[in-house]
């Protein structure tokens, strides 16, 4: 089994529903992050938690919000979709101290919003 | 606004030749460099850091990092076809949490 698991893989909604994805892990990390990828942008930070109490906005977070239920669960919500965020997701975790740019990605949520 | 750069590609090498990969940063405080890989519909995976000057070796991977220049390269020895993807650059920046990706060179290992 993957040490980060996200669901769904795959999601096509429509503008305007809400869409929750999912993250969970087992690699005992306090910290994870979402990151979106869209062709010739690279990966931009969308939020980050350090842990349960602890949850920051990224580079793009308008549009999105997120909810840290467990250590090992970090889910993001688009409350109201709309096209512009049709893109890969991709939950990352990551030890602390000088393993913080050693991140392990799950397999990404695809997302298209019609 | 701190930056990394990278050339978008596609880098075209033969098949046991050396390619070479490279990435600028923007700001001199910088901490921490990473190569991510990633494969065609897959997820970046990590295969070199490196946080202080000069070269680390780990296989056929060499990163080598020169801070005063302010670039990190990634070379891969005897390339193979296994090596088509593309190449993530990532800077932390001192003081940061959090990694700063570059955009990515595509790599294509001809036979």
């Amino acid at each position: 089994d993957a040490d980060v698991t996200q669901t769904p893989r795959n999601r096509i909604t429509k503008t305007g529903k809400r869409i929750m994805l999912e993250c969970s892990q087992t690699k005992g990390h306090d910290r994870m992050y979402w990151y979106r990828q869209d062709p010739g942008l690279g990966l931009r930070l969308i939020y980050y938690s350090f842990d349960v109490k602890d949850i920051n906005k990224g580079e793009i977070s308008d549009g999105y919000s997120v909810s840290r239920q467990a250590q090992a669960k970090f889910s993001l919500s688009l409350e109201s979709a709309i096209p512009n965020q049709t893109a890969l997701y991709f939950c990352a975790t990551s030890g602390g101290g000088p393993k913080i740019g050693e991140l392990f990605f799950g397999e990404g949520s695809r997302l298209t919003v019609l | 606004q701190k930056e990394v750069e990278q050339n978008s590609g596609p880098l075209s090498v033969p098949e046991g030749a050396i390619a070479s990969l490279n990435c600028t940063y923007s700001d001199r405080v910088s901490q921490s460099f990473f190569w991510y890989r990633q494969y065609s519909g897959k997820s970046p995976e990590l295969i070199m850091s490196i946080y202080s000057n000069g070269d680390k070796e780990d296989g056929r991977f060499t990163a080598q990092l020169n801070k005063a220049s302010q670039y990190v390269s990634l070379l891969i020895r005897d390339s193979q076809p296994s090596d088509s993807a593309t190449y993530l650059c990532a800077v932390r920046y001192f003081g940061n949490e959090k990694l700063t990706f570059g955009t990515g060179t595509r790599l294509t290992i001809i036979p």
